[in-house]
């Protein structure tokens, strides 16, 4: 299958600061990726969806001042937690789909990242 | 939008047993539906996913059933062995576009 990754894989940070988590695709080209956020034992919930060259398109009650999406390429995501606080201390996980180096497209399996736990002091 | 859940969340069974999760979904136009395994602290791998199309598939000791009229579609593991222990998440999606996911069940294999 396709690879995606992450960086960082965890991060710590003061209560105030911003950090960028990078969502990367390795061996094919991701026209859409999604950032969704885990807490323990619980599912995944989507936070936004990201195209490349266009507007990240954020579901109902997320804040896009708070989690800014820029999409600028086709193998690179970037999350920005902006101001963090305690509250968003999570995992945070990206994934995507687009076509794969043989050429065959896949618009139905997402990959997912190894993700990133961040904590916020 | 689609709402999907899933059941059991929690399943502990005995090595060799066989284990069944099983997830409905809302929305008739809903045309894949993807399995994912996830161990602590990793990302969700996808195990096997069927498309609607398709009423039943199956990968060695995994298999998956879609019943569209009635619009559930269950996990099935056969054979099940420790390191099949770890949470299982259900999906369905319509082609290109968001996945809704269940809430998970943690399974636990006892050797």
């Amino acid at each position: 299958g396709a690879v995606v990754s992450q960086h960082p894989s965890w991060v710590i940070c003061k209560s105030g600061t911003s950090v960028k988590i990078e969502c990367r695709s390795l061996d094919f080209q991701a026209t859409t990726m999604f950032w969704y956020r885990q807490f323990p034992k619980q599912s995944l919930m989507l936070m936004a969806t990201s195209n490349e060259g266009s507007k990240a398109t954020y579901e109902q009650g997320v804040e896009k001042d708070k989690f800014l999406i820029n999409h600028a390429s086709l193998t690179l995501s970037t999350l920005t937690v902006t101001s963090a606080h305690p509250e968003d201390s999570s995992f945070y996980i990206c994934s995507a789909f687009g076509y794969g180096t043989s050429g065959r497209a896949s618009r139905d399996t997402q990959y997912f990242g190894p993700g990133t736990r961040l904590t916020v002091l | 939008g689609e709402n999907v859940e899933q059941h059991p969340s929690t399943l502990s069974v005995q090595e060799g047993d066989s284990a069944v999760i099983k997830c409905t979904y809302s929305d008739s136009a809903s045309n894949y539906f993807p399995w994912y395994k996830q161990e602590l602290g990793k990302r969700p791998q996808l195990i096997i996913d069927i498309r609607s199309n398709v009423g039943e598939k199956k990968d060695q000791r995994i298999a998956v059933t879609l019943n569209k009229t009635a619009k559930h579609f269950s996990l099935h593991i056969t054979e099940t062995q420790p390191e099949d222990s770890a949470v299982y998440f259900c999906a369905a999606s319509l082609t290109g576009n968001q996945f809704y996911f269940g809430t998970g069940t943690s399974l636990t294999v006892i050797p």
